[in-house]
């Protein structure tokens, strides 16, 4: 089955700085990728996705990248605010149509300091 | 529009209870995920219903059931509850299959004495 890899676990980053995060997976099939950040005792919410037949997608302040060759596929958060500070969490999957089931990362803490 | 609804928020029960847990998805929704999220394994894919029918099921033992019904409303269950079933779980629903955004609702937490 498919496994998702996320890296840092944490990141504290300075107010106005970017943050990085990266995620691996192994299914080579996996077509679909969502970033969910999750706010202290609130649900994940979908803050952008992906798809393998695009390379970039930004969406303002974040944008995420897919590398399908290396099977890496990363999320990028510029000038960074204190509100950004959540657990972000990547997924992949297979878009088909026998199944709705998101393989997630481990999830990083981000830490954004004023 | 009324967003993903579970119940009970909180929930406290004795090893090797039961337990059924309940999720309302959004309007139009027919596809409901649930998965566990605990702090050592992350979140964690236990099954998917659509139209009432199972379309999917993560790696979880037998104790772990659900089902959908004909409103596209979701109840998982939790029989012979041990220590490590503690988590929050969270249900997802979207319109139809994979590629349309999943909405989580607010999950239950239960806890397992």
């Amino acid at each position: 089955g498919e496994n998702v890899e996320q890296h840092p676990s944490t990141l504290s980053v300075q107010e106005g700085d970017s943050a990085v995060i990266k995620c691996t997976y192994s299914d080579s099939a996996s077509n679909y990728f969502p970033w969910y950040k999750q706010e202290l005792g609130k649900r994940p919410q979908l803050i952008i996705d992906i798809r393998s037949n695009v390379g970039e997608k930004k969406d303002q302040r974040i944008a995420v990248t897919l590398n399908k060759t290396a099977k890496h596929f990363s999320l990028h958060i510029t000038e960074t605010q204190p509100e950004d500070s959540a657990v972000y969490f990547c997924a992949a999957t297979h878009i088909k149509a026998a199944g709705n089931k998101l393989t997630f990362g481990g999830g990083t803490r981000v830490l954004v300091k004023p | 529009k009324a967003g993903v609804t579970q119940t009970p928020r909180y929930l406290i029960k004795t090893r090797g209870q039961q337990v059924t847990l309940s999720c309302s998805p959004i309007s139009g929704h027919r596809s409901v995920s649930w998965y566990q999220q605990t702090p050592g394994q992350g979140l964690q894919f236990l099954f998917e219903y659509f139209s009432e029918t199972q379309r999917n099921k993560g790696n979880f033992p037998g104790r772990f059931s659900g089902r959908q019904f004909s409103n596209s409303r979701s109840e998982m269950n939790v029989s012979t509850l041990e220590l490590g079933d503690s988590a929050l779980y969270l249900c997802a629903s979207s319109l139809a299959g994979m590629g349309t955004e999943a909405f989580f609702g607010q999950g239950t937490r239960l806890t397992v004495v």
